[in-house]
């Protein structure tokens, strides 16, 4: 299997709105990461987790609240959204250098 | 730091020509490069990556690439294109012996359009 399943493939949501992105693989990968893709750019890292720990954040704003509950799942908590949050979310993961498998992403529509 | 730049936007091409996309990179320490495609509304997957060892890389459905250090490129190539392979493909960097979430560094994307 080797695979990256994401949850759900697409979200709509209002400003106000609690709501969260699910990410799984069983490939036994130690990495997982979180990516934010707008149209036509390149994925840009908002979080990885090592080991189930947090180990890079990228500055990225308290509404988006990231949760590894264990090796195999990865979540992305979302709360006050702004419309320019809208954008195609990807998860990854990872062990060996550089072979980031990636999901199919959830396209996310802040309004 | 590092940067990549991929020299074309957009690469537009007829289906069974040859075609290059390329990448230059900037690092002042030793990289591993990349490619990676992206499909319509799917996630990315590597073609191919270059870590040490011989300059050229053959990847997954026919893509190749070769490392230039002296010229800091990656340039990937293919002989004969299929409509297919209509895509968008980024270049990216990390550096090299780094731990195993070292960050990728990608380039602005260059879209492959393969015409009939």
């Amino acid at each position: 299997d080797t695979e990256v399943t994401q949850t759900p493939k697409h979200l709509v949501m209002g400003m106000t709105n609690k709501k969260s992105l699910k990410c799984e693989q069983h490939m036994g990968h130690r990495a997982m990461y979180w990516y934010k893709q707008k149209a036509k750019k390149p994925p840009e890292l908002m979080f990885v987790y090592s080991y189930e720990k947090l180990s890079i954040n990228e500055s990225v704003p308290s509404r988006f609240s990231p949760e590894c509950p264990n090796s195999s799942l990865l979540n992305l908590h979302l709360h006050a959204l702004q419309p320019e949050d809208s954008a195609l979310y990807l998860c990854a993961s990872s062990q060996e250098v550089g072979k980031q498998y990636f999901g199919p992403g959830t396209r996310l529509t802040v309004t | 730091a590092q940067s990549v730049t991929q020299l074309d936007s957009q690469v537009p091409v007829f289906e069974e020509a040859p075609v290059e996309l390329r990448c230059n990179y900037s690092s002042s320490v030793s990289v591993y490069l990349f490619w990676y495609v992206q499909y319509p509304n799917q996630g990315l997957q590597l073609l191919l990556k270059y870590l040490s060892g011989s300059t050229l890389v053959k990847g997954i459905n026919g893509f190749e690439a070769e490392f230039n250090k002296s010229q800091t490129s990656f340039h990937l190539r293919k002989p004969s294109v299929h409509i297919s392979d209509t895509a968008e493909y980024f270049c990216a960097v990390r550096t090299a012996y780094s731990s195993n979430t070292g960050k990728l560094i990608f380039g602005q994307g260059t879209t492959l359009q393969v015409k009939p």
